[in-house]
């Protein structure tokens, strides 16, 4: 069975700095996708970033990017010169072979000025 | 900007009587989820439709629960008869392909209120 675990209930990060969030999962299938949604209070979730698991290189999109660690089995994410828009709730989601996409119970992210 | 539509935003029902979500994927998506998500928790997979077919509907509680996607567009979730325990936000999602690389794209969601 699939599964996302993130640690982290909530992070702190003063704007500017760099913040990352932890997500690690567990998989039996070599063939699999890893996601990060961010998900404002209002509710829509926005996709961030995917990284599939034969990709070599980290995925990057703008100022976030994913920090793929297969033998770990972790692939967090990595915010840099964080936002004040960028409070949210933050998933970590994993989709195996028929596309089944599998979250974790997320990360609060703060902001402070 | 192709985007999930979903009504009605916000639903305030009593507990036994039914409700209904309604979901409108981005066009020519032949992949559509309906996710359950409680208050402070991740995005619970509820039934995943490929085409007019059901691939996963594991966790749909089907006593109460039931979802159709009739003509492999557009999809409605009922619950009948609604429980204080289904107060959650119920998001829509869809995406292009069937394979473990594609991104879903999300709805608004619909905020359920069982009173």
């Amino acid at each position: 069975a699939q599964k996302i675990t993130q640690t982290q209930p909530g992070m702190f990060v003063q704007e500017k700095e760099a913040v990352t969030l932890d997500c690690t999962y567990d998989t039996s299938d070599q063939s699999y996708g890893l996601f990060w949604y961010k998900q404002p209070s209002s509710g829509e979730m926005i996709f961030l970033i995917y990284q599939g698991s034969y990709d070599e290189q980290n995925a990057t999109e703008g100022r976030y990017s994913l920090n793929f660690q297969k033998a770990r089995k972790s692939a967090n994410l990595v915010i840099s010169a964080s936002q004040l828009g960028d409070s949210a709730m933050y998933f970590c989601a994993m989709s195996t072979g028929f596309q089944k996409l599998v979250f974790g119970t997320g990360t609060r992210l703060l902001v402070s000025p | 900007e192709a985007e999930v539509a979903q009504s009605p935003r916000y639903k305030i029902t009593e507990k036994s009587q039914a409700v209904a979500f309604w979901c409108d994927p981005i066009s020519g998506h032949a992949t559509l989820y309906w996710y359950r998500q409680i208050l402070g928790q991740g995005p619970e997979l509820l039934v995943q439709f490929q085409d007019e077919s059901v691939v996963d509907d594991s966790q749909l509680p089907k006593d109460r629960f039931s979802a159709e996607r009739l003509k492999g567009v557009d999809s409605t979730l009922k619950i009948q008869p609604a429980e204080l325990g289904d107060s959650a936000m119920y998001l829509c999602a869809s995406s292009l392909a069937y394979s473990a690389g594609t991104e879903a794209f999300f709805g608004q969601g619909t905020r359920l209120t069982v009173v």
